[in-house]
């Protein structure tokens, strides 16, 4: 079992949708939860990190956490096209597979 | 202000030649991690480093792999007597003294073992 689970998707919303990305994680020693967008042959790029259960708001992103049901989220409101990337959630330092995320216009 | 930079962006190596993969930290951050991502997969996480020490280095290979982050210069992931399954983006991170959290990636290096 992967220590961070996550659906690779592919996931195709119309620009200006709702976006919900989510991912479990095993090991109920984690203790942050971080999420990143990688553009295609790029590096990751930090979007938010939390290391408590409860919501996290920045801009059009919010993270949320549950560590009752190691669950965490991501939602994405007033989706862009501009979003179109892969979006990786991580524990500590492991990572999920990664859900391909493409916000047509 | 850089950020993390990695060096080769892409390296070419026969079977059983040894890799040099390089990565200098953002300045100000003294925490090295190495990641491999494999096609379609996520980062798996490799070692993680500390000037001069290595912290955790559960996600390491047994043989032919190692890492180093010396008091002065790049971080250095060595791969010796590469294999074909050794091809793949290898992502370094860095982060401020201990924030596993905030990990800031380089644009990575890949690998093809030919």
């Amino acid at each position: 079992q992967k220590e961070v689970e996550q659906d690779p998707g592919p996931l195709s919303v119309p620009e200006g949708a709702i976006v919900s990305l989510n991912c479990t994680y095993s090991n109920s020693a984690f203790q942050y939860f971080m999420w990143y967008r990688q553009y295609s042959r790029k590096g990751p790029e930090l979007l938010m990190y939390t290391y408590s259960s409860g919501n996290k708001e920045d801009g059009r992103f919010t993270a949320q956490v549950d560590k009752s049901s190691k669950y965490i989220s991501l939602f994405i409101r007033d989706s862009q096209p501009s979003d179109s990337a892969t979006y990786l959630c991580a524990s500590d330092m492991r990572f999920g597979a990664g859900t391909r995320l493409t916000v047509k216009p | 202000n850089a950020g993390v930079m990695q060096n080769p962006r892409h390296l070419v190596r026969r079977r059983g030649q040894e890799a040099r993969l390089r990565c200098s930290p953002m300045k100000g951050h003294s925490h090295v991690y190495w990641y491999r991502q494999l096609p379609e997969e996520g980062l798996k996480f490799m070692v993680y480093l500390q000037k001069e020490n290595i912290i955790d280095e559960s996600g390491m290979p047994k043989e032919r792999f190692s890492a180093e982050f010396p008091k002065e210069g790049p971080s250095i992931l060595r791969i010796q007597q590469v294999v074909r399954g050794d091809s793949a983006a290898y992502f370094c991170a860095s982060s401020p003294e201990s924030r596993v959290y905030e990990q800031y990636f380089g644009p990575g290096t890949r690998l093809t073992v030919t």
